[in-house]
């Protein structure tokens, strides 16, 4: 079966300091990588894809990550955390045979700390 | 450029009322469609999912009901809600390419009280 997993449900972090959202995927074909950031009652956006061209993929806000497929992990990355990166953080996984679904991590909030 | 176009923002509804949320994309021809609930602290739960009108698959048994009657609109339908019913609900649209991410709209509030 094709799943993500977030490690941590909530994650806070001091302004400026690193953050690090985990994800890990199961997987038995190559998978293609999804993180999105929800802000409250809002829709979903999406901050950056893997979808097999370069392993470590930069997105929007200064957030990156790095595909490990040693890992079956697409953490994800940024140096310097901001105010305005509160919010909440998924990960999605779609997969070619299972058509055309995705699958979604329960989620991590992040909590940015003056 | 491609639109989702989801209503109502906020909906509160009494328990045993039915239930017609609507969601309309532009901008594109022969989408994917999706419907998800997402509960409190619970992630993303995938309902129903559409490749073409008419064709809707369930993820999961429920109170719930989705029809595709054109092409670029997606329904999300109960003849009577439940309690367990509230939640924030996700419409969502993609291109059948598997590399290629999700839209989704900006989400329905529902309260069943």
């Amino acid at each position: 079966a094709q799943s993500v997993t977030q490690l941590g449900s909530h994650v806070s972090v001091s302004e400026g300091a690193l953050v690090l959202l985990r994800c890990n995927y199961s997987s038995s074909v190559p998978p293609y990588l999804f993180w999105y950031v929800q802000y409250p009652n809002q829709g979903l956006q999406l901050l950056l894809k893997y979808t097999s061209a370069a392993t470590l993929v930069k997105g929007i806000n200064g957030f990156e990550a790095e595909f490990k497929k040693s890992e079956t992990s697409f953490h994800l990355t940024k140096p310097s955390a901001h105010m305005s990166d509160a919010a909440e953080y998924f990960c999605a996984v779609r997969i070619l045979d299972t058509g055309n679904q995705f699958y979604f991590g329960t989620g991590t909030s992040l909590t940015v700390i003056p | 450029s491609q639109t989702i176009h989801q209503w109502p923002a906020t909906l509160v509804q009494p328990v045993g009322s039915p239930l017609s949320l609507e969601c309309t994309v532009e901008g594109t021809s022969n989408p994917n469609l999706y419907w998800y609930r997402q509960a409190a602290g619970r992630g993303l739960q995938l309902l129903f999912y559409s490749v073409g009108i008419g064709q809707i698959s369930s993820e999961v048994p429920q109170n719930l009901s989705a029809s595709r009657p054109q092409d670029r609109q997606f329904i999300l339908s109960s003849k009577k809600l439940l309690l367990s019913d509230s939640g924030f609900y996700l419409c969502a649209w993609s291109v059948g390419r598997v590399n290629t991410e999700a839209f989704f709209g900006q989400g329905t509030r529902l309260t069943v009280v």
